[in-house]
């Protein structure tokens, strides 16, 4: 397996425009999480799934911010209207379940908004 | 509720060794560690469980105090591939892991 893939792995946009970040998760995984990263709050995590339905999503910070996970192998992060606050690297990671099993992380998505 | 690490940044030579400490104010089923190396992603170090004993590969260790619910990293007889920012990620029970700030480990020669 590629392990988790994400893309792009970088994105710079405007403020105001409409971002959607993909990420393919480990075939097999029944977790899926998408994490924030920023040097102030280090390591944020924004949402999880289990078996493709949404299970927590409280770390959204804002309406703005949606994530779908249309079936196991795909899921997207929108951000929609993106502001320059947005700019952080997202990681999605997988695994068997959301406990206690190891967590592989894709490469992240370096996002700007300018 | 995030877990907290220290020291937040800590400078080694080659050959020392370090103690990076994770505390959490929630009941803790398990501590994960994770390293990540700049601009790349967090690589999964271990795993320590409730009940479950000191973990280790090669010069790198955990020990998990279930009661204090606090965990710590040990690294003896530094390398300077040991660089890096390591996280600690804490579950209370089939949740997701919550990550702490991290700490930034520089071994310099």
């Amino acid at each position: 397996d590629a392990g988790v893939i994400q893309s792009p792995r970088h994105e710079v946009t405007e403020m105001g425009q409409e971002v959607t970040l993909r990420c393919k998760p480990i075939s097999g995984h029944n977790s899926l999480f998408w994490y924030r990263q920023t040097m102030m709050r280090g390591l944020e995590l924004l949402i999880y799934f289990n078996n493709n339905v949404p299970i927590d999503d409280s770390g959204m910070p804002e309406d703005r911010f949606s994530a779908k996970m249309p079936n196991a192998s795909f899921s997207t992060l929108k951000i929609q209207p993106s502001e320059p606050r947005d700019s952080a690297v997202y990681f999605c990671a997988s695994s068997l379940w959301e406990g206690n099993t190891e967590a592989f992380f894709g490469q992240g998505t370096r996002l700007t908004v300018v | 509720q995030q877990p907290v690490q220290s020291p937040q940044a800590v400078i080694l030579r080659e050959g020392e060794d370090a103690v990076i400490n994770c505390s959490s104010s929630k009941a803790l089923y398990s501590v994960h560690w994770y390293r990540q190396k700049h601009g790349e992603a967090p690589v999964f170090l271990m795993i320590l469980l409730k009940g479950g004993e000191q973990k280790g590969h090669d010069k790198i260790s955990a020990s998990f105090n279930e009661k204090k619910q606090q965990s710590s990293l040990y690294l003896t007889a530094s390398q300077l591939s040991y660089s890096g920012t390591y996280f600690c990620g804490t579950d209370s029970g089939n949740t997701p892991l919550v990550f702490g700030k991290g700490t930034r480990l520089s071994v310099i020669a």
